[in-house]
């Protein structure tokens, strides 16, 4: 059965540090997400995408974010400048339609020192 | 006030018993979504329903959009379904807005 998969599955990273979590969505889905839940507390949306562009993207998913599709394949979650607060699980989704289920890939763990 | 509450926050139960997980929303939705977060952390989606109830082995979904409530059933109920269950509405646009998850333990 088709899978979201997304590497690293752990990172730990220096505070000011450039990060960049790496997502492959099924291949016949057309739209993407990421969300993120930090230790203890609910899942968060922090943007979607579609047909190469942010559709909307919450106020966490400030300048320090940015998501990219580079390939027909990958799709990228960039922090370019750390912070403590940024420690949280980041999950990626995709999905065939926008009113359709999404599939959630496995997470990626990052720590911030 | 979160868009989205769930309850009860915590349940433990007996393998065997009937389970029951709601979830209250306070706005318009397009769909309402049920998954399931396992202590690994991944998220495996469960339903999702815009109207009436949903089943799938032994568990049931159902949702009464005048009401803004939906309910998660569970029944016969076995130590392999402890996990924390995650109720998250869909309001038109994409993104989904998720409860804070009930956390289920069923002992042997």
């Amino acid at each position: 059965e088709p899978e979201v998969t997304q590497t690293p599955s752990h990172q730990v990273t220096q505070m000011g540090q450039e990060v960049i979590l790496r997502c492959v969505p099924i291949s016949n889905h057309l739209y993407f997400y990421w969300y993120r839940q930090i230790l203890g507390q609910k899942v968060e949306f922090l943007v979607s995408f579609y047909n190469n562009e942010i559709s909307e993207k919450s106020e966490i998913f400030d300048d320090q974010f940015s998501v990219e599709r580079p390939d027909g394949s990958n799709f990228t979650l960039k922090i370019r400048s750390t912070k403590l607060e940024d420690s949280a699980m980041y999950f990626c989704a995709s999905s065939e339609t926008s009113v359709q289920t999404q599939y959630f890939g496995p997470g990626t763990r990052l720590l911030v020192l | 006030k979160n868009e989205v509450e769930q309850s009860p926050q915590n349940l433990t139960a007996q393998e065997g018993e009937f389970i029951t997980i709601n979830c209250s929303y306070s706005v318009g939705i397009s769909a309402l979504h049920w998954l399931q977060q396992h202590p690994g952390g991944g998220i495996v989606s469960l339903f999702m329903l815009s109207s009436g109830k949903k089943k799938h082995g032994r568990l049931i979904a159902t949702i009464n959009i005048q009401e803004k409530h939906s309910s998660l059933h569970i029944t016969a109920s076995h130590p392999r379904d402890s996990a924390v269950y995650i109720c998250a509405i869909a309001g038109g646009a994409q993104k989904l807005v998720f409860g804070q998850g009930t956390r289920l333990t069923i002992n042997p």
